[in-house]
């Protein structure tokens, strides 16, 4: 398994403002995924994130709106920019450990819950 | 295109019952197949996954799930609840040549004293 960390927590931000979480994991990983909850829905993924390329996103999720960067094996940053009450969530990273056995588990982090007004 | 389905948007269950939280799934080839749960204010903890073998695959805290292939079910199930079993349930599957996971809209189970 993998011990993940996210910060913040959770925060409340002004709508039009910015928000940059950062998910940190105690091992060397590949794949980094950022997920989003929105109240009382499922998981969709935003992107995937590996160290040394661009993050591929999924539909409906464009980089200018949710940049991300992988500086490095360990760490993740994904950042909500222009926020709009719309983009209230839990914000989840997560990694897969075993992809050189290609049937590894996803771990997540605790999450990061975000309330804009 | 990939899909899982949990029907139930809740299951309610005495503690010491057996419980059932279901799972279909729609994928081409042989999926990898997954249960999650979340706490309140927690992340999602992984549960067990099916990879290939045995139909029957055991997780933790108790729980177990069946692998359907003609049904394409993965039931998640545990012979007697408890009261901290109550919370919200994820099955999630994966396609052999693609990273991503698709999760299902996700069912709360609550289990009562």
């Amino acid at each position: 398994s993998a011990v993940i960390s996210q910060k913040p927590s959770r925060d409340i931000c002004q709508r039009g403002t910015s928000l940059t979480i950062q998910c940190q994991v105690d091992s060397q990983v590949t794949m980094m995924f950022w997920y989003r909850q929105q109240p009382g829905q499922s998981l969709t993924l935003i992107a995937t994130a590996n160290q040394g390329s661009e993050a591929t996103y999924e539909s409906g999720f464009v980089i200018d709106k949710f940049p991300i960067s992988r500086p490095n094996l360990t760490f993740s940053t994904l950042t909500v920019s222009n926020m709009s009450p719309e983009d209230s969530s839990i914000y989840l990273c997560s990694v897969d450990i075993l992809r050189l056995a290609d049937q590894g588990e996803q771990f997540f982090g605790p999450g990061t819950r975000l309330t804009v007004l | 295109a990939q899909s899982v389905a949990q029907p139930e948007d809740q299951v309610n269950v005495a503690e010491g019952n057996p419980l059932t939280v279901k799972c279909t799934y729609s994928v081409s080839g042989n999926p990898y197949l997954f249960w999650y749960v979340q706490y309140p204010n927690r992340g999602l903890q992984f549960l067990l996954k099916y990879i290939t073998g045995d139909n029957l695959v055991k997780g933790s805290y108790g729980f177990e799930a069946e692998f359907n292939k003609s049904q394409t079910s993965f039931h998640l199930k545990k012979p007697s609840a408890l009261v901290s079993d109550s919370a919200l349930y994820f099955c999630a599957v994966r396609g052999r040549n693609t990273d991503k996971l698709i999760f299902g809209t996700g069912t709360r189970l609550q289990v009562f004293p």
